[in-house]
């Protein structure tokens, strides 16, 4: 049964670059949320997305952006780096969009660093 | 005021003692309550989710939670070494869809 994949691991960019950051959810599950973890904080919600669609959005400018496709796999995009998106970006996923007794697993996540 | 707030710590325990972690939540209409287990480089890991008022065990962890004072704790009996962690609680708030708010995390550490 294979959990929550994100791709790649480790990413470094410099300011102004874009970015582009891949989900798979777990076997089964239909929905994906991203969260963004700033060092020695917990994490922010970013987005979610179910059927394709932007459900929920957090505090976060339109540089981010996102997108879901047919089998469940989802894209994070940021735009326009700045040295303050550097962190440790969180997928999670779940079954349901607002099944309130869903517990929401999370991939092993991937670093971001920005120069 | 935050919307889910932890007791900052660190919190160190001796070995084989009990842990207790702490969480308070502001939005009343909460129905889900989690603690999540992250070590140092590592992405969170569920180990408690409790929906019900009262407390709920899964081996040596206990999550007790209390809506009316919109309070959930986490107990870590017989506390080993590798449960030395960060423990995070996250509140699932639904307004069109579930997104879950964290607290910053409670640096726990079980001396040996």
């Amino acid at each position: 049964d294979a959990g929550v994949t994100q791709s790649p691991t480790h990413l470094i960019k410099t300011r102004g670059q874009q970015v582009t950051l891949r989900c798979s959810p777990k076997s089964g599950h239909d929905t994906v949320s991203w969260y963004q973890q700033a060092l020695g904080q917990g994490p922010q919600f970013i987005f979610q997305y179910y059927e394709e669609e932007e459900r929920q959005r957090g505090n976060f400018p339109d540089r981010f952006s996102g997108h879901q496709f047919p089998n469940y796999s989802s894209e994070l995009n940021v735009n326009a780096l700045l040295l303050g998106d550097s962190a440790l970006y969180l997928c999670a996923s779940s079954l349901g969009s607002d099944r309130y007794n869903q517990p929401q697993h999370f991939g092993d996540g991937t670093r971001l660093s920005i120069l | 005021q935050k919307e889910v707030e932890q007791n900052s710590g660190p919190l160190s325990v001796p070995e084989g003692a009990i842990a207790s972690l702490n969480c308070t939540y502001s939005d009343r209409v909460s129905q889900s309550f989690f603690w999540y287990r992250q070590y140092s480089g590592k992405s969170p890991e569920l180990i408690m989710s409790i929906y019900s008022n009262g407390d709920k065990e899964d081996g040596r962890f206990t999550a007790q939670l209390n809506k009316a004072s919109q309070y959930v704790s986490l107990l870590i009996r017989d506390s080993q070494p590798s449960d030395s962690a960060t423990y995070l609680c996250a509140v699932s708030i639904i307004q069109g869809a579930q997104k879950l708010v964290f607290g910053q995390g409670t640096r726990l550490t079980i001396n040996p």
